[in-house]
């Protein structure tokens, strides 16, 4: 059985950096033809992808939050990290990891996220 | 980046009624696109993946459709555990985007 699971600090103040943990069970994040995505959403509101890695480590982040996201992962722990520097109240959301599968198309790599986490809410309060 | 907008924002329908959602790409995404599922206070769910594949598990009265900019998912005769709000997602480029939502629910 495929799990993942996000945790982290609950409250964190204006500026601080936000660091979460995905730790992973039931698959290796050394599977060429798997890896891992952060997600997060605001409360009432729309999901926003974050970044993703693969096992070969290559990595993609969010194009309005490259300059403050940082992911990495240790494969022999099973697990993803996720760094977000200087923390707004607007960064309020509930972050979610979720596996990515990798297949192919007409001969170009195409991915799908599945199954998620159960998300971990993360307030942004002085 | 790749811009997804979904419609409507919010329908609601029938128990039995054909459903159907809208996204579309700002540009073309061929057919990397994914629609999920979520319901109140719970993780999203993956119903389709390469735009038209069923997630394994998934109930048959769920489809996808569409390549190039414009994607639809169906739900044929809505059910009442189908109240939640449906995402798409575009994997074409290297920073993924999602729609806005569409919420869906029972009249």
């Amino acid at each position: 059985q495929v799990t993942l699971k996000e945790s982290g600090p609950v409250l964190v103040k204006p500026t601080e950096t936000l660091t979460l943990t995905c730790t992973v069970s039931g698959f290796s994040l050394s599977n060429a033809r798997m890896g891992v995505s952060w997600i997060r959403q605001p409360p009432g509101k729309a999901l926003e992808w974050l970044a993703h890695i693969f096992s070969n480590d290559e990595k993609s982040y969010s194009t309005s939050l490259k300059s403050r996201l940082t992911i990495s992962k240790d494969n022999s722990k099973n697990q993803v990290v996720l760094s977000m520097t200087n923390m707004d109240p607007t960064d309020t959301a509930t972050y979610y990891c979720a596996r990515i599968l990798v297949g192919a198309v007409t001969g170009r790599f195409t991915y799908w996220l599945d199954p998620w986490g159960q998300g971990t809410l993360v307030t942004v309060s002085s | 980046d790749i811009h997804m907008t979904q419609s409507p924002s919010s329908l609601a329908a029938s128990v039995g009624d054909r459903v159907t959602v809208t996204c579309r790409a700002s540009q073309s995404i061929y057919t990397y696109l994914n629609w999920y599922q979520q319901k109140p206070g719970k993780a999203p769910k993956l119903l389709i993946y390469v735009a038209s594949s069923l997630q394994s598990g998934v109930p048959s009265r769920f489809s996808g459709s569409g390549s190039g900019t414009a994607f639809t998912l169906t739900i044929s005769n809505l059910q009442p555990e189908d109240s939640a709000t449906y995402y798409c997602l575009q994997t074409y480029s290297s920073t993924w985007t999602f729609g806005q939502g569409t919420k869906v629910e029972i009249k």
